[in-house]
């Protein structure tokens, strides 16, 4: 079983340039979530959608957009890459059912550098 | 909005033993659930339990159990019997049960197992 799939595993950027991330989850799943993981400071949300063509922000957004044109899939671009946005990013879907207690099922994240 | 603090930033425990992870939370809300994520170095975000807050009664998997006190906003972790594979990093998380199931988390414990 698949799950949820994040490519790349590892990526190291020069400040300025860009990048998409992406995640392709095999459940068919509704909702799917974008965090990052810094330090002391567990996951914290980006962006997540609740459906094929809707995005939504989450926390912290700034610097980065995102794109769900299929349901499997859920895109995370960096446009201009920034040292701040060095991270590990974790992409997560789950059963969009109302008042569910499904869980996020998390793929295994994607280390970026920027330098 | 809804806060989740993990006072413990590491714990340790010998093999065989029990240690118990702490987490609070602060929310207006009556409804929602509590969940408990295991993250060893390999990255990967575990499902170790889940709590719906309507339940009185305490989550248990296995070895793992929780305290769930309601009024003083507080879930725990239990670990019983504790296992070298246990050692990770262990994240307490919040989830309403309304919108798009967002997903609060603390900042981690880590847990040490000795032989």
């Amino acid at each position: 079983n698949a799950g949820v799939t994040q490519t790349p595993k590892f990526r190291v950027l020069k400040t300025g340039q860009s990048m998409t991330l992406l995640c392709a989850q095999d459940m068919n799943h509704e909702y799917m979530y974008w965090y990052r993981q810094d330090p002391g400071m567990g996951l914290r949300l980006i962006h997540y959608s609740v459906g094929e063509g809707t995005t939504a922000k989450g926390e912290v957004p700034d610097g980065y957009n995102v794109s769900r044109l299929k349901k499997q899939n859920f895109l995370l671009g960096l446009e201009s890459a920034a040292p701040s946005q060095t991270s590990v990013y974790f992409c997560a879907s789950s059963y969009g059912g109302a008042g569910g207690n499904q869980p996020q099922h998390f793929g295994d994240g994607t280390r970026l550098s920027i330098l | 909005a809804q806060t989740v603090t993990q006072s413990q930033p590491e714990m340790s425990v010998q093999e065989a033993e029990t240690v118990t992870l702490s987490c609070t939370y602060d929310t207006s809300e009556s409804d929602y659930y509590l969940f408990w994520y295991k993250q060893p170095p390999s990255r990967q975000m575990i499902l170790v339990i889940r709590q719906e807050a309507y339940k009185q009664q305490n989550a248990t998997e296995n070895r793992f159990s929780v305290n769930f006190q309601k009024a003083a906003k507080s879930f725990s972790l239990k670990i019983s019997d504790s296992q070298l594979g246990d050692a990770a990093m262990y994240f307490c998380a919040y989830r309403s049960i309304t919108g798009f199931q967002k997903l609060v988390f603390g900042t981690g414990t880590r847990l040490l197992v000795s032989p």
